[in-house]
């Protein structure tokens, strides 16, 4: 199975400051199509996970422009350019390259 | 719009065994693969397999293979998911979610509300 190991766990925020979590995968999740298999998902309390970007980069429907994705093969990265409120929340990276499994998930707090 | 509900909380006994209903609506229901998470309480999320509504094609990780069950029901638009000889540590929020793919690009576009299955002598 393909491991997703997240940093940091926990991740403290002040509203309107940035904030990043990285995400790590066992295997390479850039396929030979030129598209890297790692999704970014938010579950807020009390709710369904909910899709933030798909396919490393590209911004699910509806998602504010101040969330945003990189990274490529086996290190990524979710930016939050400036952390509102709303944000809170437990953040899932997954791959689906393979038998899709997820990260440990990083659970985002207002200080 | 794309609706996926699922069925009702439930407590079963230890080696018994339980069914998740889940239906779509709002979409060509046999155009997108079906899979199911699950996150016991208070922890990370794990998923458990998928099925195809078009053929009833599954694919289940090696954790589930065994105990799990997916099935559908074209006629109503819905999938099933059902886990036997329950275990306690089976007590956990189950998901149905659609896997959306396009040109290749792929996600867990919508997800049902959950459904928690709590294992209790």
């Amino acid at each position: 199975d393909i491991v997703m190991t997240q940093s940091p766990l926990s991740l403290p925020v002040t509203p309107g400051e940035p904030a990043s979590i990285s995400c790590r995968s066992s295997q390479s999740l850039l396929y030979s199509n030129g598209y890297n298999y790692l999704d970014w998902y938010v579950q807020k309390p009390g709710q369904s996970p909910q899709l933030l970007i798909y396919m490393g980069s590209y911004r699910a429907p509806g998602v504010p422009d101040r969330f945003s994705g990189s990274g490529s093969g086996t290190d990524f990265t979710l930016k939050i350019s400036r952390v509102e409120a709303e944000d809170v929340g437990v953040y899932y990276c997954m791959q689906d390259l393979k038998a899709e499994t997820f990260g440990q998930g990083t659970k985002v707090e207002i200080k | 719009q794309v609706q996926l509900v699922q069925s009702g909380a439930e407590v079963k006994k230890p080696g018994a065994s339980v069914k998740v209903s889940c239906k779509a609506s709002g979409y060509t229901f046999s155009d997108y693969n079906m899979h199911w998470v699950r996150q016991a309480p208070g922890q990370g999320l794990e998923w458990m397999g998928w099925i195809s509504p078009n053929n009833g094609a599954t694919k289940y990780a090696q954790k589930s293979q065994g105990r799990v069950t997916m099935t559908r029901d074209t006629s109503i638009n819905t999938v099933y998911m059902e886990v036997g000889s329950l275990r306690f540590d089976d007590t956990a929020f189950y998901f149905c979610t659609r896997k959306y793919c396009s040109g290749g690009l792929c996600s867990f576009d919508y997800w049902g509300q959950g459904t928690l299955i709590t294992v209790s002598s």
